[in-house]
């Protein structure tokens, strides 16, 4: 699986979009974007995936670069309840296989 | 999405004892299911794929048999923690994923060995 990269932490004031960027230069064309978040003392939660096109559910927006190599999580109007840890990972969908976690971004919304 | 439940949420227990953690799917089945540990400020570890009717594949470095898992059916999975000891204290997540979908996971059991 392609490795990513993420800020450390960052930081939202509420009622704000929130736009969380992940590098992923050395994706290969059949490994999917994934976003889960981790909320304290919890399992992470799925939010969302893409191979190539920009993707938009309830939760959040995903923007995949044309050249696939950054991706960008955008939560469109952060809550306090958004405060997480959020992992970009980027594998090939086999569901067979496990999620390989990063120390992912730690989004502290602030009122 | 689909649900995967654990239980229990949390447990303490004493030094020397086995401790059983329980991994549902509740609305789906599930061939395979993973198991992850998280210690404070890390993220989550891989612990051992659980495959049902089979042996689980357990990562370098985690010893089968303290972490005994079984996938007895297509809807549940256990990780037995046998003779505890402190240093096994983390919080203990499981993972199934549907065919043709996403990874979900379980909300997690806190263990605490006292």
């Amino acid at each position: 699986d392609a490795k990513t990269t993420q800020p450390t932490s960052m930081d939202c004031a509420e009622g704000r979009a929130a736009n969380l960027p992940c590098n992923h230069s050395t994706i290969s064309g059949n490994e999917y974007v994934y976003w889960y978040r981790q909320i304290h003392s919890q399992g992470p939660q799925y939010i969302i995936h893409g191979l190539k096109n920009n993707e938009t559910n309830e939760m959040a927006s995903l923007i995949i670069t044309e050249d696939r190599k950054s991706s960008t999580l955008i939560l469109p109007h952060a809550t306090l309840r958004d405060t997480a840890v959020y992992y970009c990972i980027v594998r090939v969908r086999n569901y067979g296989q496990n999620f390989v976690f990063g120390p992912g971004t730690r989004l502290s919304v602030l009122p | 999405g689909a649900v995967v439940s654990q239980h229990p949420s949390w447990v303490i227990c004493k030094s020397g004892t086995s401790v059983k953690i329980e991994c549902r799917s509740l609305d789906f089945q599930a061939t395979t299911m993973f198991w992850y540990r998280q210690f404070p400020k890390q993220s989550l570890m891989l612990m051992a794929t659980s495959n049902e009717g089979s042996k689980a594949t357990y990562e370098q470095g985690v010893e089968k048999d303290k972490f005994l898992i079984n996938h007895a059916s297509l809807t549940l999975s256990t990780l037995t923690v046998t003779s505890a000891h402190p240093e096994d204290s983390s919080f203990y997540i499981c993972s199934a994923r549907v065919k043709g979908a996403e990874a979900f996971f379980g909300q997690g059991t806190r263990l605490t060995v006292v």
